[in-house]
């Protein structure tokens, strides 16, 4: 059964500072996902990552993939209070597209 | 493309009484998943549809069942409602075939019971 665990769960940071969050996945994954979500509203999709060294970035956000070491990882860089959001990692079966996500990280940034 | 659309947006319901929940998928997509998410957690799969069958199943009891129609839409169907199905459902859909493709998520259905 795949398994997803993010770190840290909880992430208070100032402004203009960088930060990781982390995401393991158990078993072999065929994609993994980023999300941020706000509030009371859906999922917005961030990132799709398929291959092993993938690296995309948008903006002040940086996520990649290593799955040998089944491990992604979103980068934020020089956070602004906009970010603040919780952001999920979900990793994608190789067996259907059912997708298992992470606890989450509740990010938030202060001025 | 209008994406993924769910209905309604909100609905409230009392504890013991039964609630549809519906989901269109995006133009193209085959396949559509449920998701549950309590609040302050991850989503958590309900189950996914495809073919009009039941095609995986996660761990929620027998209250919770599914329905896919010949245009590919779905409806989540819950009997017997409890306090702890309050939560926001989610609908994602995807298409099925030699290779999985992305999933793109609905803005989901908050239901409340009380």
């Amino acid at each position: 059964e795949l398994k997803v665990e993010q770190n840290p769960l909880f992430l208070s940071m100032q402004e203009g500072k960088n930060y990781t969050i982390y995401c393991n996945y158990s078993t072999t994954s065929d994609r993994l996902y980023w999300y941020r979500q706000d509030p009371g509203k859906s999922l917005e999709s961030l990132f799709v990552l398929l291959s092993n060294g993938a690296v995309k970035q948008e903006g002040r956000l940086m996520a990649s993939l290593d799955t040998k070491a089944r491990l992604s990882t979103l980068h934020i860089t020089a956070a602004v209070h906009d970010l603040s959001a919780t952001y999920f990692c979900a990793a994608q079966s190789t067996s259907g597209s059912r997708l298992t996500f992470g606890e989450g990280t509740q990010l938030t940034v202060n001025p | 493309d209008a994406g993924v659309t769910q209905s309604p947006t909100h609905l409230i319901k009392t504890r013991g009484q039964q609630v549809t929940l519906r989901c269109s998928p995006k133009s193209g997509h085959d396949t559509v998943s449920w998701y549950q998410q309590a609040l302050g957690q991850g989503p958590q799969f309900i189950f996914q549809y495809y073919e009009e069958e039941e095609r995986q199943r996660g761990n929620f009891p027998d209250r919770f069942s599914g329905h896919q129609f010949p245009n590919y839409s779905s409806e989540l169907n819950v009997n017997a409602l409890l306090l702890g199905d309050s939560a926001l459902y989610l609908c994602a859909s995807s298409l099925v075939g030699h290779v999985n493709t992305e999933a793109f998520f609905g803005q989901g259905t908050r239901l409340t019971v009380v």
